[in-house]
């Protein structure tokens, strides 16, 4: 059972910290890994994607990846109360004919 | 560009009923996959087509079936629905072996 795994939360913090978010995932053939936000109500949205072992910036967000490990990171700096949702972790294999197995994810909740 | 569009947004069945739901990916997506979403199980893959073959099937009873049609939209049935069966239904596409899904609205299905 390929299995990816979540603290379900809720994350707490305070306008302007940082949130850190982590998912640890089973399957060592995992090569893709994404972080997707959803609103409550909405459909997840894709925020991230990463390949490589290390970090990945794009503005105030951070993917960090350690396949050794088998566990990655989103870091959300200067937290907004508009980040806060559902952090969804999904992984997959590469290649066409597999799929990307979801996480339970993550409730955040910045306060302002 | 349009997103991917969900129909109909809500539904309300009796327990034995069938459903039929229907998405329509993102111009030149060929790959659709089905999800459900529940509080509990969070996504769970349903299935996946590309170019009007099931490519990828979850773990979901023979009640659950799809199929796709020569312009990428594709559908879903359940049959003899369950009290079970009330959840979010997600619909995703994506290019040829992309891995970043793109997700609808979503169908809410309340089974009654």
């Amino acid at each position: 059972q390929k299995e990816v795994e979540q603290n379900s939360g809720p994350l707490s913090v305070p306008e302007g910290a940082i949130a850190s978010l982590n998912c640890t995932y089973s399957d060592r053939g995992s090569q893709s890994f994404f972080w997707y936000r959803q609103y409550s109500g909405k459909s997840p949205e894709l925020i991230m994607s990463i390949y490589s072992n290390g970090d990945k910036e794009d503005g105030r967000f951070t993917a960090q990846l350690n396949k050794a490990s088998q566990y990655v990171s989103l870091l959300i700096r200067d937290s907004q109360p508009s980040d806060s949702a559902t952090y969804l972790c999904a992984v997959k294999r590469s290649g066409g004919s597999y799929i990307p197995t979801f996480g339970r994810g993550t409730s955040l909740i910045v306060h302002p | 560009k349009a997103g991917v569009t969900q129909t109909p947004r809500y539904l309300i069945k009796t327990r034995g009923q069938q459903v039929t739901l229907s998405c329509s990916p993102i111009s030149g997506h060929r790959s659709v996959s089905w999800y459900q979403q529940t509080p509990g199980q969070g996504l769970q893959f349903l299935f996946e087509y590309f170019s009007e073959t099931q490519r990828n099937k979850g773990n979901f009873p023979g009640r659950f079936s799809g199929r796709q049609f020569s312009n990428s939209r594709s559908e879903m049935n359940v049959s003899t629905l369950e009290l079970g069966d009330s959840a979010l239904y997600l619909c995703a596409s994506s290019l040829d072996r992309s891995e970043k899904l793109f997700f609808g609205s979503g169908t809410q299905l309340s089974v009654l």
